[in-house]
């Protein structure tokens, strides 16, 4: 599968613990972002990188969230002290530049309980 | 502020009728328009590109459409398969700038 794959793709938690998420993008795409999707909505941006450096952060990015892809490879998205309004989907999608359409993986749905 | 609009929020139609979707977007320099098809519980699926006014992409049932104002994506006799929301984002033209898109429009297509 040459797809963008994201793990877990369901993950339940408890209010205050610290979830991770992991991405890992098409091979040889440059940009990654991550997005954030609650019921009912489009995706929300919250933040991109071009290949290992993080360009933009979305105000969504509260301090409480980071996200780090080391070597340009795989990213990951941290939540720390989880809080019930953080309960979405998470996407991640991949893209060969800054202007070709980007291709997203399943997501992941966190819920906080 | 920039934004994205789509209408209606959601559509019904019987199989075979003909609609069109629209999303309307106020960008400062648009680089790119991009349709996409999402499924309950999925990540969304790309469907088209449109890079300038006039453009105009086919896939299967759908023609999507690019003015200086707006998008339409044109479902032709819609089959219950075509069930899905369907999410319009765009790209500005400036560095640094990731998708921005809109709320959707939920599909429902009964045979």
């Amino acid at each position: 599968d040459t797809g963008v794959s994201q793990d877990p793709r369901h993950k339940i938690t408890k209010r205050g613990q610290n979830v991770t998420f992991r991405c890992d993008p098409i091979s040889e795409h440059n940009r990654l972002y991550w997005y954030r999707q609650t019921l009912g909505q489009g995706p929300e941006f919250l933040t991109y990188f071009q290949n290992e450096a993080q360009l933009e952060k979305s105000r969504l990015l509260s301090d409480r969230f980071s996200a780090e892809r080391p070597k340009g490879s795989f990213s990951t998205l941290e939540i720390q002290r989880t809080e019930q309004g953080d309960s979405a989907m998470y996407l991640c999608a991949s893209s060969v530049d800054r202007y070709t359409e980007a291709f997203f993986g399943q997501g992941t749905r966190l819920t906080v309980v | 502020e920039d934004q994205v609009t789509q209408s209606p929020e959601a559509l019904r139609l019987q199989e075979g009728e003909s609609s069109s979707l629209n999303c309307s977007y106020t960008v400062s320099g648009l680089r790119g328009l991009f349709w996409y098809r999402q499924d309950p519980g999925k990540g969304p699926e790309f469907l088209f590109t449109l890079y300038s006014a006039g453009e105009e992409k086919e896939k299967e049932r759908l023609k999507a459409t690019l003015t200086k104002k707006e998008s339409f994506l044109h479902i032709t006799a819609p089959k219950p398969e075509d069930s899905a929301t369907y999410l319009c984002a765009v790209h500005r033209n400036q560095a640094g700038t990731a998708l921005i898109f809109g709320k959707g429009t939920t599909l429902s297509v009964s045979s």
